[in-house]
C-alpha cells in the first residue's frame, strides 16, 4: 500500500514569507507526528496529532509555527515569517494507534529559506 | 537536555568488518526503536526491542535492550556498503512521542 507522502519535497523561500508544509499519512492511520532535521542530525520533535487533535505542542520552536490536522488524514504545518534558522528538513510519520511506538516516515520536505 | 545519545557520531569502515553501534540513557524507555535513513529519504524502521535484555537478529544485525532499558546496541556482521546510512535509535518512555538520538553515520567503503 502507499505509503507516507509529502508535498512539495524541495521549497526555497525568501526570508519573511509564510510556507505550508503537507503531509499524507498511511490511510488508517491515526496518529500524525512532525519532526524537523538539520543535516546529518537526529529528529527534533515539533508536534503529534492523535485523529485531529494535538495534545502535545511543545516541541513547536516559535508561535511562527503551527500545524493542523483535518478529517484525520492530512496534515499542514504552517511557517509564518520564516526566518534562516528555520531551514532544515520537515518529516512526517504516521502510527497506527497513538499507542504504537513504530512510526512510519514520509522522504520529507526540505526547506531553504534564502 | 539530550535524553538519547549515540556513539560514535561517524564511523568508516571496510567492507567485511564489524561494529558495533551504541544509544545510551539515563532514562528508561518502555521500547527502543532503530531506524537507518539513507540521503534524501526518510527513517526506515528496523527494529522495536521492548523487554530488557531482548536480543533481536535481523539478518546480519542484533540489537540488544539492555537489562535495565536504559540503552541499547545495534552489531553489524560483515558490513557491506549496501549498509551505508544514518542509524537513528529512539525511545519511547509511553505511548506518543519518541526521543531521537543524533544518530551514528556509517560509510561502508567497498
Amino acid at each position: 500500500g502507499a505509503g507516507v507522502s509529502q508535498s512539495p519535497s524541495n521549497k526555497v523561500t525568501e526570508k519573511g514569507k509564510d510556507v505550508e508544509l503537507r503531509c499524507d499519512p498511511i490511510s488508517g492511520h491515526t496518529a500524525l507526528y512532525w519532526y524537523r532535521q538539520s543535516l546529518g542530525q537526529g529528529l527534533e520533535f515539533l508536534i503529534y496529532f492523535q485523529g485531529n487533535s494535538a495534545p502535545d505542542k511543545s516541541g513547536l520552536p516559535s508561535d511562527r509555527f503551527s500545524a493542523e490536522r483535518t478529517g484525520g488524514s492530512v496534515s499542514t504545518l504552517t511557517i509564518q515569517r520564516t526566518q534562516q534558522e528555520d531551514s532544515a528538513v520537515y518529516l512526517c510519520a504516521s502510527s497506527l494507534r497513538y499507542t504504537s511506538y513504530e512510526q512510519y516516515f514520509g522522504p520529507g520536505t526540505r526547506l531553504t529559506v534564502t | 537536555t539530550q535524553l538519547l545519545e549515540q556513539s560514535p557520531q561517524f564511523l568508516s569502515i571496510q567492507e567485511g568488518e564489524n561494529l558495533t553501534v551504541y544509544c545510551n540513557s539515563s532514562s528508561v524507555f518502555s521500547s527502543l526503536q532503530w531506524y537507518r535513513q539513507e540521503p534524501g529519504e526518510g527513517p526506515v524502521l528496523l527494529v522495536t526491542v521492548v523487554t530488557g535484555g531482548e536480543v533481536k537478529k535481523l539478518k546480519r544485525l542484533t540489537f540488544q535492550f539492555g537489562d535495565a532499558r536504559k540503552d541499547s546496541s545495534l552489531h553489524i556482521t560483515a558490513a557491506q556498503p549496501g549498509d551505508t546510512g544514518l542509524y537513528l535509535c529512539a525511545g519511547a518512555r509511553g505511548a506518543g512521542k519518541s526521543t531521537f538520538g543524533d544518530g551514528t553515520t556509517l560509510t561502508v567503503k567497498p
